[in-house]
């Protein structure tokens, strides 16, 4: 059964500290792997996408990483802000097959607070 | 382009009692899903649209109905809310670009069932 899970569930740290969040997956086959941000009382927005030849990607102060050979991937986030206080969740897509709701593949969420 | 938009943001309801929760999308997407979201469980798929006129059972449908009106428009219905169905439900459409897919989620709509 495809699988996605993430670690830790909840984490606290101090402004300006950094931190990174662990996204490992056993879905197969892979296409891409997506990070996405939930701000409280917000829908995800997606922060970045990975694909299979793809070992690191950022955005902004968000940096993903993934070993597809171990299917592991993370996420560091550097010099954290209050407003990067949020949920991120992992999802991890199977090839698209036309509209299917099969291959999407999501974690429970990484629940982060970011206190001054 | 307002993206997804849901309707209503806040609601409360008896057991027993129906409604329709509404979903719009205005960036021409073919495929629409329903989700519900739960502390502790993630994102649940509950019914998805891969294009109009269509529409085919997630992972937790019992419950719940779904009608895509049109291209645009996917709602989703209880016909008699029990309190297990208290969630934030969120509506998401798919761009499909390069092979690849990415959501766009709407604002959620908060349900209570008392």
């Amino acid at each position: 059964k495809n699988q996605v899970e993430q670690s830790p569930q909840s984490l606290i740290i101090l402004e300006g500290k950094n931190c990174t969040l662990q996204c490992n997956y056993t879905v197969s086959p892979f296409s891409n792997l997506r990070w996405y941000k939930q701000d409280t009382g917000r829908g995800p927005v997606s922060l970045t996408i990975m694909t299979f030849s793809e070992n690191t990607k950022s955005n902004g102060r968000y940096t993903a990483t993934l070993d597809a050979d171990t299917k592991q991937s993370s996420l560091h986030i550097t010099a954290s802000q209050l407003s990067d206080s949020a949920s991120y969740i992992c999802v991890v897509s199977a090839p698209y097959s036309g509209g299917g709701a099969d291959g999407l593949t999501f974690g429970k969420g990484t629940h982060l607070i970011i206190q001054p | 382009n307002a993206g997804v938009t849901q309707t209503p943001k806040f609601q409360v309801l008896k057991t027993g009692q129906s409604m329709t929760l509404q979903c719009a999308q205005d960036m021409n997407h073919n495929s629409m899903y329903w989700y519900r979201q739960d502390p502790g469980m993630g994102l649940r798929l509950i019914y998805y649209s891969a294009s109009e006129g269509t529409t085919d059972k997630g992972e937790v449908p019992n419950g719940y109905n779904v009608s895509r009106l049109n291209k645009r428009e996917f709602s989703l219905r209880l016909e008699s809310a029990a309190p297990s169905q208290t969630s934030v439900y969120f509506c998401a459409s798919i761009l499909v670009a390069g092979g690849h897919r990415e959501q766009f989620f709407g604002p959620g709509t908060r349900l209570t069932v008392l």
